[in-house]
């Protein structure tokens, strides 16, 4: 079974704190991708990174940063310094299960407050 | 480049009445997602097409949910009879093959079943 755990339901924090949300993953899968995206207040889902089960380097974009370590089945997503304009929903999730079209699994979100 | 386009973007009904919701995906994009989000929950694919045959509708409740995509473009989810559990965000999401890439979603229709 294919599966995407999000313990954190709410975070908050203060302008400029680092903050980090986890995400733990299922699946029998040896070949599967793994995504993170933004849902702001407006609703549409943003499309933040992919990452590949062969790939497990880190990898950075700006601010943003994700950790994927296989031996854990996690793939963490921290903000640096964060800001206001980072409130949202925040999703991973999982694509795998090829033979059916390798539907996205979506964890239940972390909502991140981000306060001035 | 233009999104996906969703409409409604609200929707209230009583329960027992239909409902549609309309999706325009981006242009040239072969495959064609719906998603249903229930309150505090991440989405939950309910269709998946490519163009416009369906590949996975494994989660679709086909008692009452149907969905057409015309032409292998505009889609349609369609709700008779409604129920209060379909209470919900729908959203539409689109990409370029369908092979585990990035989707691209629209802002979705909110649905108030009543």
């Amino acid at each position: 079974a294919q599966k995407v755990t999000q313990a954190q339901t709410e975070i908050s924090v203060v302008e400029k704190e680092d903050v980090t949300l986890d995400c733990v993953y299922e699946t029998r899968d040896t070949t599967y991708y793994l995504f993170w995206y933004k849902q702001p207040p407006s609703g549409e889902l943003v499309f933040l990174i992919r990452r590949n089960s062969f790939d497990e380097q880190n990898e950075i974009s700006g601010r943003y940063s994700w950790n994927f370590q296989k031996s854990t089945s996690s793939f963490n997503f921290t903000i640096t310094a964060s800001q206001v304009v980072d409130s949202a929903v925040y999703f991973c999730a999982l694509s795998a299960d090829y033979n059916q079209g390798g539907k996205l699994i979506f964890g239940q979100g972390t909502e991140l407050s981000v306060k001035p | 480049e233009a999104g996906v386009a969703q409409s409604p973007r609200y929707k209230i009904i009583e329960k027992r009445q239909s409902v549609a919701f309309w999706c325009n995906p981006i242009s040239g994009h072969a495959t064609l997602y719906w998603y249903q989000q229930i309150l505090g929950q991440g989405p939950k694919l309910l269709i998946q097409f490519q163009n416009n045959g369906v590949v996975d509708d494994s989660q679709l409740p086909k008692d009452r949910f149907s969905a057409e995509r015309l032409k292998g473009v505009d889609s349609t989810l369609k709700i008779q009879p409604a129920k209060l559990e379909d209470s919900a965000v729908y959203l539409c999401a689109s990409s370029l093959t369908g092979r585990r890439e990035k989707l691209f979603f629209g802002s979705g229709t909110q649905l108030s079943v009543l």
